[in-house]
């Protein structure tokens, strides 16, 4: 199957600062990745997805301004987390989609935690 | 995309067969059933998908109802590392994927 990394797999901060994380797929080209969140013992929740070139698509209840999503080469998508507070501490997951089999991978996850 | 209905937790022993089920009544004809399962504190895998076709790779086989209403995934030789959430999920082409609870599956020696 394809595979999709993720940068950094564990991050700590401090409340206030930024955060930035990588999502690369690395044997394809992916026009649209995701960007999931994952609470304890909770499933994942899509944030929003990203297409090459263009501006992402938030769902509901996710603040754009808060978590800026870049998408701007066909196997890069970062997401900058800013101004992070405890609250935001998640497992933070990314996913890219293989055009030809209409099937996402997913990256293995960067878990944040803000003090 | 169609809801799914899956039991909560299942354990399996280690050499069985696990079979994990899928409720998707209400699925379309233009919809897809996918299977993937995420191992603790990892991202999740991809296992298999199908549209009205048994299908099976190398990981696992997935049988669906000839109505469409209901599919199985069948692990043939459960290993203590096949213990994981595995989340079925129903939607079109080139719709996002999106997460139940999924079944957790516990394979016991």
């Amino acid at each position: 199957g394809a595979v999709v990394s993720q940068h950094p797999s564990w991050v700590i901060c401090k409340s206030g600062t930024s955060v930035k994380i990588e999502c690369r797929s690395l044997d394809f080209q992916a026009t649209t990745m995701f960007w999931y969140r994952q609470f304890p013992k909770q499933s994942l929740m899509l944030m929003a997805t990203s297409n090459e070139g263009s501006k992402a698509t938030y769902e509901q209840g996710v603040e754009k301004d808060k978590f800026l999503i870049n998408h701007a080469s066909l196997t890069l998508s970062t997401l900058t987390v800013t101004s992070a507070h405890p609250e935001d501490s998640s497992f933070y997951i990314c996913s890219a989609r293989v055009v030809s089999t209409d099937t996402q991978y997913f990256g293995p996850g960067t878990r944040l935690t803000v003090l | 995309d169609a809801k799914t209905t899956q039991p909560t937790s299942m354990d399996c022993a280690e050499g069985r067969a696990a079979n994990l089920p899928c409720n998707h009544s209400t699925i379309s004809g233009n919809e897809y059933v996918y299977w993937y399962r995420q191992i603790h504190s990892q991202g999740p895998q991809y296992i298999i998908h199908g549209l009205k076709n048994n299908e099976t790779n190398e990981m696992a086989s997935l049988i669906i109802t000839e109505d469409r209403k209901s599919s199985t995934l069948i692990l043939p030789h459960a290993t203590l590392r096949d213990t994981a959430v595995y989340y079925c999920i129903v939607r079109v082409v080139g719709n996002d994927m999106r997460f139940g609870a999924g079944t957790r599956l516990t394979v016991k020696p």
